[in-house]
């Protein structure tokens, strides 16, 4: 059974920072790996897709790239700002599946 | 930009009334989808929904659940006699195809109170 955790699960930086976010998979299965940011009490913006044959995708400030073979994927966020805090999640979907599988989410807190 | 919206923003219904959620996916959109997340847990996956199919579910998605796409544009969830621990936030979801525009968009959600 497909297993996502993300570490950490809180990080608080002042701006300007780059940081790195974590997401492991279990079941290197998968078809792609999809991150995503979650404020509080909103729905899911997606911010990249990456195909299981793709290593990295940038988007703006944003790289994530995707270790398939050890189940690994990571979100850069260079040059850190206050909006960027928000609850990170990463989901993975497997080859024959419709279904997005979760992490729990890193929350960032980017301080002024 | 095209997005997903739902209706309500939130809603609070007595344990074992019907509650129906709705959706109204991106217009070319293909495949679409509700999630719950139940608070400060993680976001679960709960129906696929594709050519007027139901194309996955998961063991959450009991006979109390069904789905309908009742014209051109709405998706709906019916929870047919709500429970306690039913109370999470619904996230309607949709993707163009499952090959090659896989990405999902997600709706606001529909916060979902069961008293």
């Amino acid at each position: 059974k497909q297993e996502v955790t993300q570490i950490p699960a809180a990080l608080s930086v002042p701006e300007g920072e780059n940081l790195v976010l974590n997401c492991s998979f279990t079941d290197s299965a998968i078809y792609n790996l999809q991150w995503f940011r979650q404020d509080p009490g909103k729905g899911l913006t997606s911010l990249l897709l990456i195909q299981s044959s793709q290593r990295e995708q940038t988007s703006g400030r944003l790289n994530a790239s995707l270790d398939k073979s050890s189940g690994r994927s990571t979100l850069y966020i260079a040059a850190s700002q206050p909006g960027d805090s928000a609850t990170y999640l990463c989901a993975v979907r497997m080859d024959s599946s419709y279904k997005l599988i979760f992490g729990s989410g890193t929350r960032l807190l980017v301080r002024p | 930009e095209p997005e997903v919206t739902q209706t309500p923003s939130h809603q609070v219904t007595q344990m074992g009334q019907e509650v129906i959620l709705r959706c109204v996916p991106i217009s070319n959109h293909l495949y679409f989808y509700w999630y719950r997340q139940i608070l400060g847990q993680k976001v679960e996956f709960l129906v696929s929904f594709y050519n007027n199919e139901i194309s996955e579910k998961s063991e959450i998605f009991d006979d109390q659940f069904s789905v309908e796409r009742p014209d051109g544009s709405n998706f709906t969830l019916k929870i047919r006699s709500t429970k306690l621990e039913d109370s999470a936030m619904y996230f309607c979801a949709s993707s163009v195809d499952m090959i090659r525009n896989t990405e999902a968009f997600f709706g606001q959600g529909t916060r979902l109170t069961v008293v």
